[in-house]
């Protein structure tokens, strides 16, 4: 039972490097969310997906761009890394409740 | 924008103290849920609250959603080493959460 897969599980970027991150679900869930950890705060929303082919802004959008690929599958996307997005980024999942969430990409930006 | 406030931030006991969590936000949620974090990992549900007024417990820890559904407890019982973790709490509405910035829970032996 593998849940809610995210790789890469560590990854370090030059500023304004690009990079994917991806995010799988076998739960067969509508809905997907991408957040990000930063130390002593909680997660804040970046993008979410409600179902298949819908994808909106969350909380803290700017900097990121997603793809809804399919219903497993939904990725983060950073154009142009910034230190600022230095963080840790869990993706989830659910239809209804509750989330289900990955173990995080740990993405630092030097 | 939604916000939920923690408190307290850290908090460092014995082993066999009690201790409460506090959740709370002016706006008004459709359901609430506390999730534990370990270090390295995802957050993982404890309990969800729907109803105002509604009281959950699981073992030693009790959860409470205030009758207005904008605020929350959370009590632990006789704490244990490895109650120690992150705990997280979360307002659903309209198939979005908002998070708290957590409690950084230390249990000492």
């Amino acid at each position: 039972n593998a849940g809610v897969t995210q790789t890469p599980k560590f990854q370090v970027l030059k500023t304004g490097q690009s990079m994917t991150l991806q995010c799988a679900q076998d739960m067969n869930h509508n809905s997907m969310y991408w957040y990000r950890q930063d130390p002593g705060m909680g997660l804040r929303l970046i993008y979410y997906s409600a179902s298949e082919g819908t994808t909106d802004k969350g909380e803290v959008p700017n900097g990121y761009n997603v793809s809804r690929l399919n219903k497993r599958e939904f990725s983060l996307r950073l154009e142009s890394a910034a230190p600022s997005q230095t963080s840790v980024y869990f993706c989830a999942s659910r239809t209804g409740q509750p989330q289900h969430f990955g173990d995080g990409t740990r993405l630092s930006i030097l | 924008t939604q916000l939920l406030e923690q408190s307290p931030q850290f908090l460092s006991i014995q082993e066999g103290e009690n201790l409460t969590v506090y959740c709370n936000s002016s706006s008004v949620f459709s359901s609430l849920q506390w999730y534990r974090q370990e270090p390295g990992e995802g957050p993982v549900l404890l309990v969800t609250v729907v109803t105002g007024g509604e009281v959950k417990k699981l073992k030693r820890l009790t959860f409470q959603f205030g009758d207005a559904r904008k605020d929350s407890s959370l009590h632990i019982t006789a704490a244990q080493t490895g109650d120690t973790g992150l705990y997280l709490c979360a307002g659903a509405n309209a198939g979005k959460s908002t998070f708290g910035d957590g409690t950084t829970l230390t249990v000492k032996p």
